[in-house]
Parts: C-alpha cells; sequence; structure tokens
C-alpha cells in the first residue's frame, strides 16, 4: 500500500512555462512534506518543505502547495528551465522515523 | 544544506565477497541515519533506519545478516554488504538527518555491481 503517491510517472514542459508535479498521501499521520530532485547516478538533493500548519512554501522558482483535507500537495517551477530536468520525488514525514518517498516524476524541460 | 559524503561513489566485486560502505555526515552530527537501495526505473527503498549507538532497524524484508549497518558515532554509519551476489548490484544511497529536524539529507550514493 502506497502511502505517498506520485501518479504521473513522467511529465514534459517547454522552456520558460511552469511545471506542476502532484503528490498525494493517505497517511493523515503525516504533517511534514518535502521536494527532492535527483540526477542520475548521484543522491537526491533537498528542494523545498512545507510544515502541515502551512498551505504555501515558496523559494525563488519553487512555490509548494499542500492542500490537507484532499492529502495532496504540489510542486510548481516557473520558469522552468532545462537544467530543471531530473526526477523529482516528494516525501512525507510524521516527524518521527516515519519518512516516506514518492516512486517520482520524471521532468523534462524542453528548450 | 548540510553535507553527507558517501564513500566508495562505484564499487565493483566478485560475487562471495564483502562490500562496505560509508556514510559520513561532514558538518553536522547525525542521530539518524537511513540507508536506501534504488532499482533501475524505481524509487527509492528503505531498508533500514540506524540511531547512533543502537542497533538499526530493518525494513521488512531486508535481510539483517546480509546487510549490516553500523552507526558507531554521530558522523558515520556504514553499510556492509556481505557475500554478495549479481543481485546485490543496485545504488545504495545513504541519508541523514539531525536529531528533532525532518529534513534529511542524501549522500551521492554508490553504485555497486557484483560480477
Amino acid at each position: 500500500d502506497q502511502q505517498v503517491k506520485q501518479n504521473s510517472p513522467s511529465l514534459s514542459v517547454q522552456e520558460g512555462r511552469i511545471s506542476i508535479l502532484n503528490c498525494d498521501y493517505t497517511n493523515s499521520m503525516f504533517d511534514y512534506f518535502l521536494w527532492y530532485k535527483k540526477y542520475p547516478a548521484e543522491g537526491p538533493t533537498f528542494l523545498i518543505s512545507i510544515s502541515s500548519i502551512k498551505d504555501k512554501n515558496e523559494d525563488g522558482r519553487f512555490t509548494v502547495f499542500l492542500n490537507k483535507s484532499a492529502k495532496h500537495l504540489s510542486l510548481h517551477i516557473v520558469p522552468s528551465q532545462p537544467g530543471d530536468s531530473a526526477v523529482y520525488f516528494c516525501a512525507a514525514s510524521d516527524g518521527g522515523q516515519n519518512f516516506v518517498f514518492g516512486p517520482g516524476t520524471r521532468l523534462s524541460v524542453l528548450p | 544544506g548540510a553535507v553527507v559524503s558517501q564513500h566508495p561513489s562505484r564499487v565493483i566485486c566478485k560475487s562471495g565477497t564483502s562490500v562496505k560502505i560509508e556514510c559520513r555526515s561532514l558538518d553536522f552530527q547525525a542521530t539518524t541515519m537511513f540507508w536506501y537501495r534504488q532499482f533501475p526505473k524505481k524509487s527509492l527503498m528503505l531498508m533500514a533506519t540506524s540511531n547512533e549507538g543502537s542497533k538499526a532497524t530493518y525494513e521488512q524484508g531486508v535481510e539483517k545478516d546480509k546487510f549490516l549497518i553500523n552507526h558507531a558515532s554521530l558522523t558515520l554509519s556504514t553499510l556492509t554488504v556481505t557475500s554478495a551476489h549479481p543481485e546485490d548490484s543496485s545504488f545504495y544511497i545513504c541519508s541523514a538527518r539531525v536529531f528533532g529536524t525532518v529534513v534529511a539529507f542524501f549522500g551521492q550514493g554508490t553504485r555497486l555491481t557484483v560480477v
């Protein structure tokens, strides 16, 4: 049973446009959510996070939105750049040892 | 962000031998370290969680006698793949977290190939 889902395995976006990556979770005990970016043969790098007490967190071109009632979050990247092409993992934590990753979405930003 | 260093980045070993992978937190003390395995085109699979000074907690289906984890200090955890077989070939990644925080920082990963 997947606790964190990323239903789109891949996404292609034109350079300069907005990329929207979605993530759904099932465990209501999760109260902290994170996005990681991963290039091939490298470890994931932390991008941005959001606490369940917020519905939006912004950092430069990256914004994460959280809809607790829908158990849904999304990562917006605008404007998208070719260097953003990578696999993006959504992760959720209950603040304790439980830290769960989604399956990832491969983003391709086309020049 | 905090720096986690994983070594080696790539290793090839013969079937039946053991391989040790190190994970170090360079600029912080990691009370908790995680070890993941990534299969091709799959997500990160948590293998085990280790807290400094205590035994690692293994996920269901992960053989603790095969994947030995040691977390003897606040800056170092090691994963030893014992009696490696070709099916152990994979990408192994560690991450570290400071007590009381949520964000985990990852090492650069180790590509293990067993021939």
